[in-house]
């Protein structure tokens, strides 16, 4: 019964791959985010869709493309993968239906390891 | 200057002890979130809060508008506590949709 689940939880790549990490909720939300945490254990958002449309694109490297295919699901692919892309991906989601209030349920996040 | 300002940064308690945790923040919020981060990594929505306070077990929250104050407390605190606490605001705004802005955490331990 997971709210908001991510697969794979682990990924260890090589400099230079590409690859892709998805992110499923069945709490009916309709807004999904990327969030990064750091090797400080600081957290950033990345993206944020909104019923299927991107409405939050931080500072983030284009090699980083959301697709959402339903409001469901919000998957994240990365090209070409730097050292620096090492962190643990939490994808998120929320009910916006009140811009004002929205708690927010993570998935269980991935842990990227790039070589 | 980080948007959110977490303090202490690391916490270290005795199993019983009363804690509290500081987060101050300097932009229009519409709502303040405290997260649990437990060392297995998983984060958990503690207390979702735009004014007053709020309780759940042994947790309370308190968040002061005005002074753009919120403070997390454990009462009786114990082992299984230990855990990051993730202070965050949904800034005010309709463009912002629900995104969070995060603290930088507050690592607490509790020794039995």
């Amino acid at each position: 019964d997971t709210a908001v689940s991510q697969t794979p939880k682990y990924l260890v790549t090589q400099m230079g791959n590409d690859k892709s990490i998805k992110c499923e909720q069945n709490l009916g939300h309709d807004t999904m985010y990327w969030y990064k945490q750091d090797s400080k254990k600081f957290l950033k958002i990345m993206f944020s869709y909104n019923n299927k449309e991107l409405i939050i694109n931080e500072t983030v490297p284009n090699r980083f493309s959301p697709k959402s295919p339903d409001k469901a699901h919000l998957n994240l692919h990365i090209n070409s993968l730097e050292l620096g892309d090492s962190a643990v991906y939490f994808c998120a989601s929320s009910q916006v239906s009140s811009p004002f209030y929205n708690e927010q349920f993570f998935g269980p996040g991935t842990r990227l390891t790039v070589l | 200057k980080n948007e959110v300002e977490q303090s202490p940064q690391n916490l270290t308690a005795q199993e019983g002890e009363f804690i509290t945790i500081n987060c101050s923040y300097s932009v229009g919020i519409s709502a303040l979130h405290w997260l649990q981060q437990h060392p297995g990594g998983g984060i958990v929505s503690l207390f979702m809060l735009s004014s007053g306070k709020k309780k759940h077990g042994r947790l309370i929250a308190t968040i002061n508008i005005q002074e753009k104050h919120s403070s997390l407390h454990i009462t009786a605190s114990h082992p299984r506590d230990s855990a990051v606490y993730i202070c965050a605001v949904s800034i005010a705004g309709g463009t912002s949709y629900g995104k969070l802005t995060f603290g930088q955490g507050t690592i607490l331990t509790v020794h039995p």
